[in-house]
């Protein structure tokens, strides 16, 4: 499995655009990044998952390089609620196993 | 409300005991994961079951042990407790295995404190 490198933690206020980047240097060819989100106490959801370029929906926006070595996950104004902690992770397109890093934590003020 | 449940919620229990946790993964899906998160920690891997069948083991102690059954609801055993197994116990269920199809739901969590 690829190794992720996020930052440990970011601050932001609301109505911000927060732009969390993961490295991801050993990615291989048949390798997909995923984005998960977690609140205290509660278990990772599932927030936006890219192969390469750009994918977006409802929540979130996942921006890929052309060499992959990295993704962006993109939060739009940001609210309180955003408050959590982001994982990416690199899953293989055979059989899966999440793996999860120390993740990234957003803390929005006001 | 992923569709995932754990129970119980929370359990307090001694050293030296053992405990078993319950998880029902959602409707239709085959896969359960188990992970550890102790506190100001990462998510643990511990173990992956598929259809029955462990598919694959991550830090998983030998006083832990776990098992899908026929009905797909899976339990994780912890035994020999000790107070560093104090933490939060999810469960997580997915359609299959094989990636992309794979999107994992996470339960709620079962807090396990052992005194």
């Amino acid at each position: 499995l690829a190794k992720t490198t996020q930052p440990i933690s970011m601050d932001s206020y609301e109505g911000q655009e927060v732009n969390i980047t993961c490295s991801h240097n050993n990615i291989a060819t048949n390798d997909y990044i995923t984005w998960y989100q977690q609140f205290p106490s509660q278990g990772p959801r599932f927030i936006i998952q890219g192969y390469k370029t750009k994918v977006t929906n409802e929540v979130a926006s996942l921006f890929i390089p052309a060499d992959r070595k990295s993704s962006t996950l993109s939060l739009p104004r940001v609210s309180l609620s955003d408050t959590a902690v982001y994982y990416c992770l690199v899953q293989n397109t055979g059989f899966q196993k999440l793996v999860f890093g120390t993740g990234t934590r957003l803390l929005v003020s006001p | 409300d992923s569709g995932v449940t754990q129970t119980p919620k929370h359990l307090i229990t001694a050293t030296g005991q053992r405990v078993t946790l319950r998880c029902s993964p959602r409707s239709g899906d085959l896969s359960v994961y188990w992970y550890q998160q102790s506190l100001d920690q990462g998510l643990q891997f511990l173990i992956q079951y598929y259809n029955g069948e462990e598919r694959a083991k991550g830090n998983i102690l030998e006083r832990f042990s776990a098992q899908q059954f026929p009905d797909l609801h899976s339990e994780l055993n912890l035994s020999s407790l000790e107070l560093g197994d104090s933490a939060l116990y999810f469960c997580a269920s997915s359609v299959g295995v094989e990636f992309p199809d794979t999107e994992a739901f996470f339960g709620q969590g079962t807090r396990l404190t052992v005194v």
